[in-house]
């Protein structure tokens, strides 16, 4: 079992471009929590996906969108991206049988 | 609102050392509450957990007791390693289910000196 897969490791975008970040969950999982973690802080809610749909929404604009595909896979995407979104994001899948969320290793994105 | 609030870091140790990072919580109802640990290049992995008052959770040599009365759930063990550097988050779900979202103190970087 590979665990949670996260692509790329690192990422270096400039202002006001577009990025995609993939997660492909724990093999049996089918929710996908994304995370952004800034530098010295602990991670931040940003959203979920289950059964393709985005389930719950924390505090993060419109920029920042997702999507789920039907192997449960998962991307975020964002858009006219600003320096303050430089981060580490992290991905976490569970499933209902199971009773955590399990984190990948993260992307690695700078904004110049 | 519901917030975690654990000890800042850095802490530096030498090897067989105490250990104790603090973390209180504010919450509405009887959450769960997690201790994570993040090892360098790697993901959150989860150390212990505790699921109602009283109980205490323990892994690795580390315990942690939840305690509704002082809304505490500090960290301890009683001999570090150094292998035991690492990055530890005191953490809160907001609900009862694998999939609720979490809310993650700011973490406490520990290094362990040999």
């Amino acid at each position: 079992d590979a665990g949670v897969t996260q692509s790329p490791t690192h990422l270096i975008k400039t202002r006001g471009q577009q990025v995609t970040l993939r997660c492909s969950p724990k093999s049996g999982h089918d929710t996908v929590s994304w995370y952004q973690q800034a530098l010295g802080q602990g991670p931040q809610f940003i959203f979920q996906y289950y059964e393709e749909e985005e389930r719950q929404r924390g505090n993060f604009p419109d920029r920042f969108s997702g999507h789920q595909f039907p192997n449960y896979s998962s991307e975020l995407n964002v858009n006219a991206l600003l320096l303050g979104d430089s981060a580490l994001y992290l991905c976490a899948s569970t499933g209902t049988s199971f009773n955590e969320q399990f984190f990948g290793p993260g992307t690695r994105l700078t904004v110049l | 609102g519901d917030s975690v609030t654990q000890m800042e870091g850095p802490v530096t140790l030498s090897e067989e050392a105490f250990l104790t990072i603090n973390c209180t919580y504010t919450a509405t109802g009887y959450p769960s509450l997690f201790w994570y640990v993040q090892y360098p290049g790697e993901g959150l992995q989860l150390l212990l957990k505790a699921t109602k008052a009283d109980d205490k959770g323990s892994n690795k040599g580390f315990e942690a007791t939840y305690r509704k009365e002082t809304t505490s759930f500090h960290l301890e063990k009683g001999s570090v390693q150094v292998s035991d550097s690492a990055v530890y988050f005191c953490a809160l779900p907001l609900g009862y289910s694998s999939a609720s979202k979490i809310i993650f103190g700011s973490g406490t970087r520990l290094s362990i000196r040999p």
